[in-house]
């Protein structure tokens, strides 16, 4: 079965960036896509993008291009997502997840990790 | 961008009741539209998928409707462990979440 783990809680200032990791065990890491979800406190979800391990091909939400860049590392079963030029809004739960296809066009995040908290603060 | 709407934000109901959610696409999603329960400090878990279709391993009271741009996702007979948020998603274009509808105790 796969687990997703992320790295640990991270405290930023204003203006730095942050590399949160996301491991993959239990499954095969290069099958399927990993997208990452933020949600700051009290709020909703909200895509920051994902990428395709396979093919190494990533895509961003338009709110986020330029800030965000999502890689991955199918030796180590690794996804990473670095966030740049930090703001105190970007405090939040960042999730990485499986993005599953599903043969008739849809795309659905089954496995999704525990959540890294992410502080931006001065 | 596709905006996903839902509504209501909140709502509050009783154990056995029948709880209905929509959601609304800015656009034609076909039927790329997934639902999540979430609960306080947890991460989101999937129930269904492509509209329709039941997650392994979720009870059956839940279920999902719809396509193009009106959806609809409801709980039979609400059961105690069903007070959540729970949120859509559409996979069309990218990924964009509803904004969430909370589900209280009566």
């Amino acid at each position: 079965q796969l687990q997703l783990v992320q790295s640990g809680a991270e405290m930023r200032k204003p203006g730095s960036s942050v590399n949160v990791s996301c491991v993959a065990s239990g499954g095969t890491f290069s099958s399927y896509a990993i997208s990452w979800v933020r949600q700051a406190p009290g709020q909703g979800l909200e895509w920051l993008g994902g990428i395709n391990p396979t093919f190494g091909t990533a895509n961003y939400a338009q709110n986020f291009q330029g800030r965000v860049t999502i890689t991955a590392d199918n030796s180590t079963s690794t996804a990473y997502m670095e966030l740049s030029s930090l703001r105190s809004e970007d405090t939040a739960v960042y999730y990485c997840a499986r993005d599953r296809p599903y043969y008739g066009g849809d795309y659905y995040m089954d496995v999704w990790g525990k959540g890294t908290t992410v502080t931006v603060s001065s | 961008d596709i905006q996903m709407t839902q509504s209501p934000s909140s709502l509050s109901a009783s154990v056995g009741d029948r709880v209905t959610i929509t959601c609304r696409a800015s656009q034609r999603i076909s039927t790329y539209l997934n639902w999540y329960q979430q609960k306080p400090g947890n991460a989101p878990k999937l129930l269904i998928y492509a509209a329709s279709k039941l997650q392994s391993g979720v009870p059956a009271r839940f279920s999902g409707s719809g396509s193009g741009t009106d959806f609809t996702f409801s709980i039979s007979s609400l059961q105690p462990e069903d007070f959540a948020t729970y949120y859509c998603q559409q996979s069309y274009t990218g990924r964009t979440f509803g904004q969430g509808t909370k589900v209280e105790i009566k």
